[in-house]
């Protein structure tokens, strides 16, 4: 069973530029979560999606903004790039409501 | 709001030694999960191990155990046998076990580097 796939892995961006992240799901499992790694503060939850709704938000700016598919995959977007948003980004992914048990490799975002 | 703590951000342990890995929690709930992830150099967070709180028996896998202490709010990872392999970011985590509103998300520590020594 193929595991997260999780596209592109490394994106170079611009200040001011948008960004959209993409996330495969294993095969089955309905919801999809986003976190955001940084050296400074860690890892921090964005939002989860389940049969295409968003069920949770964290505490982060309208920018970020992301959407489920019929399919269960999952795209996040992050628009007017700041150099804070540079990270790694990494997608979850669990069968129906259950906590996330498998995690993709990441997309590293590099703002300039 | 739930926190979790992780007071070591290094550790290191000789290989075929043991170590333990120690993470605190606040919560005010009673039903919760708690997971250890370990996080490669290749970045992938993969799950070790899993605690639902509700047990009372400790969570093995394996090389890995758990210490769970509840009343404590503690919840500390052991590694046997410690292999090169091991060597890892490790973050504890916690994720309420009620459905609704903002409880599905987990909240991490700031993880404990372990070096593996050979």
């Amino acid at each position: 069973k193929a595991g997260v796939t999780q596209t592109p892995r490394y994106l170079i961006k611009t200040r001011g530029q948008q960004v959209t992240l993409s996330c495969s799901p294993i095969s089955g499992h309905r919801s999809v979560s986003w976190y955001q790694q940084t050296p400074g503060q860690g890892l921090q939850f964005l939002f989860e999606y389940f049969s295409e709704t968003q069920r949770n938000k964290g505490n982060f700016p309208g920018r970020f903004s992301g959407r489920q598919f019929s399919n269960s995959r999952s795209e996040m977007n992050v628009s007017t790039l700041e150099l804070g948003d540079s990270a790694l980004y990494l997608c979850a992914s669990s069968v129906l409501a259950g906590p996330p048990l498998h995690f993709g490799n990441g997309t590293r975002l590099t703002v300039t | 709001a739930q926190t979790v703590t992780q007071s070591q951000p290094e550790m290191s342990v000789q290989e075929a030694e043991t170590v333990t890995l120690s993470c605190t929690y606040d919560t005010s709930e009673s039903d919760y999960y708690l997971f250890w992830y370990k996080q490669p150099p290749s970045r992938q967070m993969i799950l070790v191990i899993r605690q639902e709180a509700y047990k009372q028996q400790n969570a093995t896998e394996n090389r890995f155990s758990v210490n769970f202490q509840k009343a404590a709010k503690s919840f500390s990872l052991k590694i046997s046998d410690s292999q090169l392999g091991d060597a890892a970011m490790y973050f504890c985590a916690y994720r309420s076990a009620t459905s609704g509103g903002s409880n599905y998300k987990l909240t991490f520590g700031k993880g404990t580097l372990l070096t593996v020594n050979p």
